[in-house]
């Protein structure tokens, strides 16, 4: 079975700073996707970034940027220059190719501070 | 941009009560899902439905669930006796005919049991 590992269940930084958001992945597949999803305090959930496992190049959206090491299974998600916006719950994801359901992590609860 | 919409926003029923979800996909899209998050716990899915039926379900959907595509574009879950474990958010989420393509997730509705 597949399971996805978010170990910081908070985080704070400045607004302006960088900040990582961490996610670790077990599967035993070598075909699959990985996502970032927001749920700010409105609890809907929004797609931030998605990468496809099999592409080297990790994936970039505008101030969002993954680290995506599949080898070490383990898929962080980078926020440049953070805003007062960015603050919510943020989630990681993961769906075998050819399945048809998200395995979500724990969520990491993202604070950007004034 | 085109949105999933949930109605109602907030649902609080009694223990033992029926309740029907309802949600409305992007006009396009033909696969749809069922996700539910408990307070403070992270996501899990329920069900998917493709071309009117089920393609595949979790170990929470039990025969308490059902899932309907009544007129072609609401998707509806309705819980037959509701238990107090049942008080969740649930997300509805639809997708285009590529799976695993972008899901799009709707508000979600709180559904409260007494």
């Amino acid at each position: 079975a597949q399971t996805v590992t978010q170990s910081q269940p908070e985080m704070s930084v400045q607004e302006a700073e960088t900040v990582t958001l961490s996610c670790t992945y077990d599967t035993s597949e070598s075909n699959y996707y990985l996502f970032w999803y927001k749920q700010p305090p409105s609890r809907q959930m929004i797609l931030v970034i998605r990468q496809e496992a099999y592409k080297q190049q990790n994936a970039t959206e505008n101030r969002f940027s993954v680290n995506f090491q599949k080898a070490a299974k383990s898929f962080s998600l980078k926020i440049s220059d953070s805003q007062l916006g960015d603050t919510a719950m943020y989630f990681c994801a993961f769906m075998w190719l050819g399945a048809q359901k998200l395995v979500f992590g724990q969520g990491t609860r993202l604070t950007i501070n004034p | 941009e085109p949105e999933v919409t949930q109605t109602p926003s907030h649902q609080v029923t009694q223990m033992g009560q029926e309740v029907i979800l309802r949600c409305v996909p992007i006009s396009n899209h033909l696969y749809f899902y069922w996700y539910r998050q408990i307070l403070g716990q992270k996501v899990e899915f329920l069900v998917s439905f493709y071309n009117n039926e089920i393609s595949e379900k979790s170990e929470i959907f039990d025969d308490q669930f059902s899932v309907e595509r009544p007129d072609g574009s609401n998707f509806t879950l309705k819980i037959r006796s509701t238990k107090l474990e049942d008080s969740a958010m649930y997300f509805c989420a639809s997708s285009r005919q590529i799976r695993n393509e972008k899901l799009f997730f709707g508000s979600g509705t709180q559904l409260s049991v007494l």
